[in-house]
């Protein structure tokens, strides 16, 4: 079976730092599509970033919002996928998805979600 | 990244269709047919229903479809069941290649 599990959400102040990790089973990490998908309490969805899989070339991308602030990367020989946060301001607090994005369907769908984990910016 | 459009509020009674629409512009909806919709119950992770603007993945109930015209795309949820009641949210690909979601649809069945 499919499953991602992140892990790595915590209390942190404005200002500070913190790395998220999604662990990977069921189906060949290597090769596909991670994003990162967080949401505010009560708030839509925002997708914060995705990095490609191995066979694409592996690069990352963030939009603005996040961009210079925030990274990603990815180990495949342990299946795990890092979110990198940096500078964190109090509007980054949420719950924190990864997803498989293309993976198993359609170009830039998400057929696969993680539970989330927690992150809660605050002084 | 602006949010793709949704109503804040859908509701149809048992048994009956109710339909969900997601405006978006010409860099995104009406650009690429990567539209995908996601359903999302309270306290868990969302769950893909339809990629693709209108192909339904393993598993999801053939009265979820989707469709698109323009800028707008639309699911439609037949047959109203009570487990339909969730929040649902659009997604889309982008000319900046970012994904960009809507603002999300909270559906009751009455």
């Amino acid at each position: 079976e499919e499953q991602l599990v992140e892990s790595g959400g915590d209390l942190v102040k404005p200002g500070g730092s913190l790395r998220l990790s999604c662990v990977a089973s069921g189906f060949t990490f290597s090769n596909v599509w991670m994003s990162w998908v967080r949401q505010a309490p009560g708030k839509r969805l925002e997708w914060v970033g995705r990095i490609q899989g191995k066979s694409d070339g592996g690069a990352a991308e963030n939009p603005a919002p996040v961009k210079g602030r925030f990274s990603i990367s990815r180990d495949d020989s342990h299946n795990t996928l890092y979110l990198q946060m940096n500078n964190l301001k109090i509007d980054d607090t949420g719950v924190y998805y990864c997803a498989a994005e293309g993976y198993p369907y359609g170009f830039h769908s998400m057929g696969v979600w993680g539970q989330g984990t927690t992150v809660t910016v605050s002084s | 990244q602006s949010a793709l459009t949704q109503p804040p509020s859908a509701s149809g009674s048992l048994g009956q269709s109710v339909t969900i629409s997601c405006t978006g512009t010409s860099s995104d909806v009406g650009k690429y047919n990567y539209v995908s919709w996601y359903q999302q119950h309270p306290g868990k992770a969302p769950k893909l229903m339809i990629y693709a603007v209108s192909m339904r993945p393993s598993g999801v109930p053939v009265r979820f479809s989707g469709s698109k015209s323009g800028n707008t795309a639309s699911l439609t949820v037949s047959g109203l069941q009570a487990e339909d009641e969730a929040d649902y949210y659009c997604s889309s690909y982008s000319a900046s290649r970012n994904l960009v979601f809507g603002g999300g649809t909270k559906l009751t069945v009455l």
